[in-house]
């Protein structure tokens, strides 16, 4: 059965303390890996898509990479406005089709 | 940019009433998808749609359908509100690139 893990749940962080979250993920035929991340009452905001082992893109303080069973999203030197809960969702299938996982609730004190 | 719009941002209705929720998109995207959001179950897919009056069902489609009669236009109905279907529902749309795109959400409560 595909499955998509994120960890840790919850992470708190002091303002620059640079940190990473993990997604790992257990699928046959991935097609994309995707990082959303989500404000409380809001709908998810697209970050990322990676499509291949070894990919990495970058944006502001935040870097996501790909392996070819996990991805990690590198968040350097955070501030407190990069306070969200981040989604790493996959799809396998040409429909497009996204399994999310958890979700990491990330906290970012001045 | 891409838009996608939701009808309501929140929206309250009691047990046993017909629901729509509209979704709207501005990028003629073909594929568009309606997911629920718990807390503890994160987002889980109800329907999507990949053409106009085309429609596959997701992994929790029990107790909704959906419309699309217009390519921009995709409607999830609750033909019997229940209070099990309480929730934040977010649509989103798809382009090429299988990267989705999320509307604002619709904060459901059913009494």
């Amino acid at each position: 059965e595909d499955q998509v893990t994120q960890s840790p749940e919850a992470l708190r962080l002091q303002e620059g303390e640079s940190s990473s979250l993990n997604c790992s993920y257990t699928v046959s035929g991935l097609r994309g890996l995707f990082w959303y991340r989500q404000d409380p009452g809001k709908g998810p905001e697209f970050l990322f898509t990676l499509y291949s082992a070894g990919e990495e893109k970058e944006k502001e303080r935040l870097k996501a990479t790909l392996t070819k069973k996990e991805s990690f999203l590198h968040i350097t030197a955070p501030k407190p406005e990069d306070s969200a809960t981040y989604l790493c969702a996959v799809t396998t299938d040409s429909w497009g089709k996204l399994q999310f996982g958890a979700g990491t609730q990330v906290v970012v004190t001045p | 940019d891409v838009k996608v719009t939701q009808s309501s941002r929140y929206l309250v209705k009691r047990t046993g009433e017909k629901v729509f929720l509209e979704c709207v998109q501005d990028m003629d995207h073909e594929n568009m998808f309606w997911y629920r959001q718990d807390p503890g179950l994160g987002l889980r897919l109800i329907y999507f749609s990949y053409d106009v009056k085309m429609k596959e069902k997701g992994d929790i489609p029990e107790g909704y359908s959906v419309s699309r009669e217009k390519k921009e236009r995709f409607s999830l109905i609750l033909e019997s509100a229940s209070t099990n279907q309480t929730s934040m529902y977010l649509c989103a749309s798809k382009e090429s690139t299988d990267t989705q795109y999320f509307g604002p959400g619709t904060r459901l409560t059913v009494l």
